[in-house]
């Protein structure tokens, strides 16, 4: 089975500076999804980055961007300018490539505080 | 579209009690997973659906918990009789079969059995 692990229970960062994130993974498979999701305190799951694993780009949306290590099994996510309503839970999540849709696997999630 | 939708977002209940939770995924979607979060635990899949079809119910915790999805726009994951701690937020989420999309989460049910 998939594991996934956050090592970092709790982070915090200064607002405008940047922040990095760890997650790594363990799997068999060479084809997989990663994302991130971020929890902010009103409880919703907002889905922040995905990274195919075929795919050897990083990918980034805005202010977001993934450091994808497949072979050292690494998924971290930078945050750029960070901003107060950055302050959330961040969780990690693998999902097994499948023609149909099969379930995420999360981390325990990270803590991101933004310091004004 | 309005997202997935959960009801009721909190829920207060005596131990012993029924508890029925809702969801209504988003139209045309085909799959549907329920998760429940904890501190200790982080967030646990439960159980999944593909095409109304339970594909995976290992994650419920015991005999408990049932879950149902009679058609493709409502499904209920019901806990009786209801025990202290089963008290967590229950998160229904929702997704594609086909392709390869995230999966959209509901607002989460807190509930709290006392």
């Amino acid at each position: 089975a998939q594991t996934v692990t956050q090592s970092q229970p709790e982070m915090s960062v200064q607002e405008a500076e940047t922040v990095t994130l760890s997650c790594t993974y363990d799997t068999s498979e060479s084809d997989y999804y990663l994302f991130w999701y971020k929890q902010p305190p009103s409880r919703q799951m907002i889905l922040v980055i995905r990274q195919e694993a075929y795919k050897q780009q990083n990918a980034t949306e805005n202010r977001f961007s993934v450091n994808f290590q497949k072979a050292a099994k690494s998924f971290s996510l930078k945050i750029s300018d960070s901003q107060l309503g950055d302050a959330a839970m961040y969780f990690c999540a693998y999902r097994t490539y499948y023609s149909g849709n099969t379930p995420l696997v999360f981390g325990k999630g990270t803590r991101l505080s933004v310091i004004a | 579209d309005a997202g997935v939708i959960q009801s009721p977002r909190h829920e207060v209940t005596e131990m012993g009690q029924e508890v029925t939770l809702r969801c209504k995924p988003i139209s045309g979607h085909n799959s549907l997973f329920w998760y429940r979060q904890t501190m200790m635990r982080g967030l646990e899949l439960l159980i999944y659906f593909n095409n109304n079809v339970p594909i995976d119910d290992s994650g419920m915790p015991e005999d408990r918990f049932s879950a149902k999805m009679p058609n493709a726009s409502f499904s209920t994951l019901k806990i009786q009789p209801s025990e202290p701690r089963d008290s967590a937020v229950y998160f229904c989420a929702s997704g594609l079969r086909e392709g390869n999309t995230e999966a959209f989460f509901g607002q989460g049910t807190r509930l709290t059995v006392v």
